[in-house]
């Protein structure tokens, strides 16, 4: 069973710092990584993907992508009450779009 | 309209109903999927219509039943449910072929099976 696995939290981060978010996966084959937020209630929305190892970064958000060790993260710069949600790791092995997605972790952003 | 619609967005039904979930695509995409969302479990993959071809996750019972009569129109059919069905059914699409395969999702329908 090919697995994506994050801890659901809730991760509580004060307002300005890092959040940093972290997901496994089992599938060694997989090439491609996504990053989806989803507010309460709302539909997942694409934050960033990464394809090759190491950093990138798009505004306050960096991804992080390690193959040899079959983890990707996540991290949230300057973190806003507007970033409370769930973030849901997605891991594809080939372009069909047969994405596995993590069960997403929680995180609260307290004034 | 743009994005992603899907309709109904939310459904009550029993047991012994038969109804189906629609959902419209407005982007272009070549790729339309069923995706169901349960409480604190992950996204899975119902099914995927790429090019006309249908790809499905075989664990999906025949109570759900799919039918994408264009690259452009996505339905799921709905009969003799179980409560366990409750759960927010999430369509999306993408375009296959063109690097990343980002999927961009509809706002889902939620469906209470009694």
């Amino acid at each position: 069973q090919k697995e994506v696995e994050q801890n659901s939290g809730p991760l509580s981060v004060p307002e300005g710092a890092i959040a940093s978010l972290n997901c496994t996966y089992s599938d060694r084959g997989s090439q491609s990584f996504f990053w989806y937020r989803q507010y309460s209630g709302k539909s997942p929305e694409l934050i960033m993907f990464i394809y090759s190892n190491g950093d990138k970064e798009d505004g306050r958000f960096t991804a992080q992508l390690n193959k040899a060790s079959q983890y990707v993260s996540l991290l949230i710069r300057d973190s806003q009450p507007s970033d409370s949600a769930t973030y849901l790791c997605a891991v594809a092995g080939d372009s069909w779009g047969k994405l596995q997605f993590g069960a997403g972790t929680q995180v609260v952003v307290t004034p | 309209e743009t994005g992603v619609t899907q309709t109904p967005r939310h459904l009550v039904m029993g047991m012994t109903n038969k109804k189906s979930l629609k959902c419209e695509q407005h982007l272009g995409h070549n790729a339309m999927y069923w995706y169901k969302q349960s409480a604190k479990k992950p996204l899975e993959l119902m099914f995927v219509y790429s090019l006309e071809e249908r790809v499905e996750n075989n664990s999906v019972p025949s109570r759900f039943s799919p039918e994408c009569p264009n690259s452009s129109h996505l339905f799921l059919h709905l009969h003799t449910l179980q409560p366990e069905d409750s759960a927010l059914y999430l369509c999306a699409s993408s375009q296959q072929g063109s690097g990343a395969n980002v999927l961009t999702f509809g706002a889902g329908s939620r469906l209470t099976v009694l």
